[in-house]
Order: C-alpha cells, then sequence, then structure tokens
C-alpha cells in the first residue's frame, strides 16, 4: 500500500460524457501527478501540481483539467469522453524531488 | 531528460539473482538515474535511484557505469512476485519531476 488513494477503481461511460477522478496523496505530500496509461502509449505524464499550484503539463488534451485542493486532495476531469480515452489513470504524490508513490489507479472505460 | 534503452524482455530463475541493464548514453551531469516496476497493472512501484555511487536498499542494488552511460538494476534473489515490467527513468532533479517512462523490461520470473 503505497498510501495514495483514487476513487472509483473502475468507471465505465460513454462517449461525451464528463468523469471526474479523484486522489488523495500521502500525507504530507505536497506534489501530485497525473499519468495516463494505454496500451498503445504506455505510462504518459499528464500534469503536475505542487501545494495547489500547476507545475508542469505534459501530454495532456485540452478536454481535461485538473486542479489540486487546499486539503491537497486533487481531481481529474476528463470530458467530451472519445473511445481513446479510455486507459488506467495514476495518480502519485511526492515530497519535492523524492521518488513517486503511485496509487492503485482508475481504469476508465469509454463505450 | 535523457532517453535509455532497456531490453524488451528477460526471464530469471526464481532464486537467482536477477541484472537489469540500462542504456542512457546522453545523460547529462545533473540527471539522476531511477528504477521503477509495474506489477501487471497495479500503480508503479519505486525501487532505487542514483547520481553516480552505487546504491543498495533492501529491495535491489543500483550499479551505474564510471562514465555513468549505462546502468544496472540487480535484484538479488528473484521471486516469482518479483514478476513485472522494470522501467529506467533518467531525470533531472531541479525543477522537472515528470517521470517519463520508456517501454521497460519485462521480467520474468520462473519456478
Amino acid at each position: 500500500d503505497s498510501g495514495v488513494t483514487q476513487t472509483p477503481k473502475h468507471l465505465i461511460t460513454a462517449t461525451g460524457q464528463r468523469v471526474t477522478l479523484r486522489c488523495s496523496p500521502r500525507s504530507g505530500d505536497l506534489s501530485v501527478y497525473w499519468y495516463q496509461q494505454s496500451l498503445d502509449q504506455g505510462l504518459q505524464f499528464l500534469i503536475h501540481y505542487y501545494n495547489g499550484e500547476e507545475r508542469a503539463k505534459g501530454n495532456i488534451l485540452e478536454r481535461f483539467s485538473a486542479q489540486q485542493f487546499p486539503d491537497l486532495h486533487s481531481e481529474l476531469n476528463l470530458s467530451s469522453l472519445e473511445l481513446g480515452d479510455s486507459a488506467l489513470y495514476f495518480c502519485a504524490s511526492s515530497r519535492l524531488a523524492n521518488e513517486q508513490f503511485f496509487g492503485p489507479g482508475t481504469r476508465l472505460t469509454v463505450l | 531528460d535523457a532517453k535509455t534503452t532497456q531490453p524488451p524482455s528477460m526471464d530469471c530463475a526464481e532464486g537467482r539473482a536477477a541484472n537489469l541493464p540500462c542504456n542512457h548514453s546522453t545523460i547529462s551531469g545533473n540527471e539522476y538515474v531511477y528504477w521503477y516496476r509495474q506489477i501487471h497493472s497495479q500503480g508503479p512501484q519505486y525501487i532505487i535511484h542514483g547520481l553516480k555511487n552505487n546504491e543498495t536498499n533492501e529491495m535491489a542494488s543500483l550499479i551505474i557505469t564510471e562514465d555513468r552511460k549505462s546502468s544496472t538494476l540487480i535484484l538479488p534473489h528473484a521471486t516469482l512476485r518479483d514478476t513485472a515490467v522494470y522501467y529506467c527513468i533518467v531525470r533531472a532533479s531541479s525543477n522537472d519531476y515528470k517521470l517519463s517512462f520508456g517501454a521497460g523490461t519485462t521480467v520474468t520470473v520462473r519456478a
């Protein structure tokens, strides 16, 4: 158990819909990262938040957005969903530049 | 971040040492070598990291060549639970904390 929690574990939805994935970092970790893992793209970095502020963006689509709240939990919002958005979405947390601890992931299926 | 090259797959006998190579010939002086593993669709798990010197922890040892252009992760006594995809990642620890995952090495430990 990494100490990072993600909900929900599984999500099945239809194209065009909007979903929110939630992540709670380890106690004391100020950084939260979101990654997407699809069969054809592998593990891809999406976005990094540090203490409520966006720090870095990766290959995140404009239809996707994220935020980190004052209690440090983070949400990843995916809208206008397409079949290709089906993937595992992982959240990770860390203290500064140290090792990242990953959550168990949310498996999103878009039908 | 420097790119890494890993063999796509390797087998290992249970109880024997597993030596996983990684080439990172374009590594910069301020870049660290990180190793993570992912056991079947679980969240990636941090194993070890190093800059120049060899490192050892309870999970593994990391041997970095003197010119830092390659490294080897050593699992001293592989068990069936070590079957996973192992990722070698090179990353600077300054501003950008994201992890750039490649294809990794699929390690299968056989009884």
